[in-house]
């Protein structure tokens, strides 16, 4: 069973561009959550998608965002690039369902902006 | 609101002497607690978990961690570290979806010959 994979793995944009991040889940997970991991912030939740519904929500402003389609991908998007948005973006996915279900880590698109 | 802190920024230890990561969390509603590794330029590996059940989990590659509800700790241990254990560890905290896991701020764990 194929895992989790994010494209591109490694992007460099120049502040001020937009960027867009996919990540394919396993298959028959639902349930789409990004993450972004900063040497500073530590590792942040963005937000959860599921069945295309954007479901949690983090502390991140409006410049992030995201959607799903309906075989479960996910692209998150970061408009008006800033230095500090240079971080591996995460994503995990799994079932979905409302107990407990494991989630499971993609490798990472790491950003650099410039 | 949930949060977590990991008490030691970096370990090092030698091979094959014990360690321990220490974890502590706040929340004001239940939690299921969770250890994962990163290794170098790698995702997130989840190492073990702890929903409910016995407070003492374990791992296949013979890490443990214990969960004490009185002091609100999750501390990860193994009794005898090798080279290949060298990575990032974090504790983190989920509502009971697991959807929304809140980070510590990661151990890094170096193992030296």
């Amino acid at each position: 069973k194929a895992g989790v994979t994010q494209t591109p793995r490694y992007l460099i944009k120049t502040r001020g561009q937009q960027v867009t991040l996919s990540c394919s889940p396993i298959s028959g997970h639902r349930s789409v959550s990004w993450y972004q991991q900063t040497p500073g912030q530590g590792l942040q939740f963005l937000f959860e998608y599921f069945s295309e519904t954007q479901r949690n929500k983090g502390n991140f402003p409006g410049r992030f965002s995201g959607r799903q389609f309906s075989n479960s991908r996910s692209e998150m998007n970061v408009s008006t690039l800033e230095l500090g948005d240079s971080a591996l973006y995460l994503c995990a996915s799994s079932w979905g369902g409302v107990s407990y279900n494991e989630q499971f880590f993609g490798p990472g698109t790491r950003l650099t902006v410039l | 609101a949930q949060s977590v802190t990991q008490l030691d920024s970096q370990v090092p230890v030698f091979e094959e002497a014990p360690v321990e990561l220490r974890c502590n969390y706040s929340s004001s509603v239940s939690v299921y607690l969770f250890w994962y590794v990163q290794y170098p330029n790698q995702g997130l590996q989840l190492l073990l978990k702890y929903l409910s059940g016995s407070t003492l989990v374990e791992s296949i590659n013979g890490f443990e961690a214990e969960f004490n509800k009185s002091q609100t700790s999750f501390h990860l241990r193994k009794p005898s570290v090798h080279i290949s254990d060298t990575a990032e560890y974090f504790c983190a905290v989920s509502d009971r979806t697991g959807s929304r896991l809140t980070f510590g701020e990661g151990t890094q764990l170096t193992v030296n010959p």
